[in-house]
C-alpha cells in the first residue's frame, strides 16, 4: 500500500471549516483514497472514500487532484466534537485486507 | 444491529501473567482482523481471521501470542506471559466478507481493550 503522509497536528476553532491535507506520491492506478476518524478510547471509524475529483457526504467532502498524489479531507463548520485523530489509506480492491495506518492528524477544535 | 464488541475495556496484568481479549463482530460477519496500537501511534495489523481459520498471523509476534476464531463464541486474541512492551490498546474488526481497503466501509471496528501490563 502506498505510504501516506500527513500534518501530526491542527487547530481550529468552532464553526471553521478545516482541511487536512495528505499526501500518497507512490498512489497506484487502482488505489481508492479511504478516510477514517478516531476519537478517544474508540476505533476508528470510517468517514469517507474517493478516487478521483470531489466526494460529499453528510459529514465531510474529499477533493482528489488531477495527479492523484494527494487528497484533502475537508470538515466544515467543526464543532468541539470532532476533535479526534484523522486517518488517510490508500489501497485498490486487489489490496491488502491488512489496512495500514499512519500516525494521522491530530485535530484539537477550541471553543 | 450491535456493532462489534470488545471485553473488557481494560485490562490490568502483573508480568508473566496472562491477558485474554475477546471479539464479538458484528451480526452476519465472518471475518475478524486484530491490530494494535500503541501510544501516539496508529493501528498496526496483527492477525486475520475467518471462522475455525488462521488466515494470516504476519502481523503478530511469533511467541506468546495466539488468536482463534472458532465455531461458535467470540474470537479471542490471547497473550502468554505478558511483558511491560504488550501495553498497547488493541482493536478488532469485522467485515462480511474480506474487507480490503479499496471497498468503502471495509471493516467495521470495535471500542477496543486497553492492556496495562503492570
Amino acid at each position: 500500500l502506498a505510504k501516506t503522509t500527513q500534518p501530526i497536528s491542527m487547530d481550529s476553532y468552532e464553526g471553521q471549516e478545516v482541511n487536512i491535507t495528505c499526501s500518497h506520491n507512490n498512489i497506484a492506478t487502482n488505489d481508492y483514497i479511504t478516510w477514517y476518524q478516531q476519537f478517544p478510547s474508540q476505533g476508528p471509524r470510517f468517514i469517507i472514500q474517493g478516487y478521483k475529483t470531489k466526494v460529499t457526504n453528510e459529514v465531510a467532502s474529499l477533493f482528489i487532484p488531477a495527479d492523484r498524489k494527494s487528497s484533502t479531507l475537508s470538515l466544515p463548520r467543526v464543532s468541539l466534537s470532532d476533535t479526534a485523530v484523522y486517518y488517510c489509506l490508500v489501497g485498490g480492491e486487489d489490496s491488502s485486507y491488512k489496512l495500514i495506518f499512519g500516525s494521522g492528524t491530530r485535530l484539537l477544535v477550541r471553543p | 444491529n450491535a456493532g462489534v464488541m470488545q471485553n473488557p475495556r481494560h485490562l490490568v496484568r502483573r508480568r508473566g501473567q496472562e491477558a485474554r481479549l475477546r471479539c464479538s463482530p458484528m451480526k452476519g460477519h465472518s471475518h475478524v482482523y486484530w491490530y494494535r496500537q500503541l501510544p501516539e501511534e496508529g493501528l498496526k495489523f496483527m492477525v486475520y481471521l475467518q471462522k475455525e481459520n488462521i488466515i494470516d498471523e504476519s502481523g503478530m509476534p511469533k511467541e506468546r501470542f495466539s488468536a482463534e476464531f472458532p465455531k461458535e463464541g467470540p474470537s479471542i486474541l490471547r497473550i502468554q506471559q505478558v511483558v511491560r512492551g504488550d501495553s498497547a490498546a488493541y482493536f478488532c474488526a469485522s467485515s462480511p466478507t474480506i474487507g480490503l481497503a479499496g471497498i468503502e466501509e471495509t471493516q467495521y471496528f470495535g471500542p477496543g481493550t486497553r492492556l496495562l501490563v503492570l
